[in-house]
């Protein structure tokens, strides 16, 4: 009964390849977010959808495509794989009130992406 | 695996220092971070540390590392209604470059 879920946990890839990164959060939550871990460990935002509906876009190259087909799920499709896309990026999830006062983030385990 | 515990809430008078506790198992822990999440935002980093250290201090926050109880703490100076936030721990190691976030803590300001 695992909460937020990421698949695959690993991937490897060569450069110029299309993938996609699959979240799903089985806690009713209505906002789904994805990170990006950067070379020193630190986490960024880069986007966060509530139902269904991008809330929040930070710069990322166009590349990187969130889709959300439900709000249980938001996956990451990034084109053209470049050698700096390698990362962990994590998925997480929370359920957002009115006026956006936030409920605690629950994280997946993260996927780690080396692109060769 | 790697386990990382906060207490969920904090209540603490404006003005007063606030002080949010961590622990965590991973005794390879390399790196420890602080992140806050504001309403309707993403993570922020706020500050963070290296296990070969015992204290940081940035401005108003001050992070205590005793590595040999595996307890992480924030302290917030002379907190601010600005300051109500969720304040995630977190933890790294050599060699396993994901992070392991704690459950959070939920910190609310009292005017």
């Amino acid at each position: 009964d695992t909460a937020v879920s990421q698949t695959p946990k690993y991937l490897v890839t060569q450069m110029g390849n299309d993938k996609s990164i699959k979240c799903e959060q089985n806690l009713g939550h209505d906002t789904m977010y994805w990170y990006k871990q950067d070379s020193k460990k630190f986490l960024k935002i880069m986007f966060s959808y509530n139902n269904k509906e991008l809330i929040i876009n930070e710069t990322v190259p166009n590349r990187f495509s969130p889709k959300s087909p439900d709000k249980a799920h938001l996956n990451l499709h990034i084109n053209s794989l470049e050698l700096g896309d390698s990362a962990v990026y994590f998925c997480a999830s929370s359920q957002v009130g009115e006026g956006f006062s936030t409920d605690t983030q629950y994280f997946g385990p993260g996927t780690r992406l080396t692109v060769l | 695996g790697e386990d990382v515990e906060q207490s969920l809430f904090l209540s603490v008078r404006e003005g007063d220092s606030s002080v949010i506790n961590c622990t965590y198992t991973d005794s390879s822990s390399t790196y420890l971070y602080w992140y806050k999440q504001e309403p309707g935002a993403g993570l922020q980093l706020l500050t963070y540390i290296f296990s070969n250290m015992d204290m940081k201090q940035d401005q108003r926050l001050t992070v205590l590392l005793n590595k040999k109880d595996k307890h992480l703490s924030l302290r917030i100076a002379d907190t601010q209604t600005g300051d109500s936030a969720i304040y995630f721990c977190a933890e790294s190691s050599e060699g396993n470059e994901k992070l392991t976030f704690g459950t959070g803590t939920r910190l609310t300001i009292i005017p």
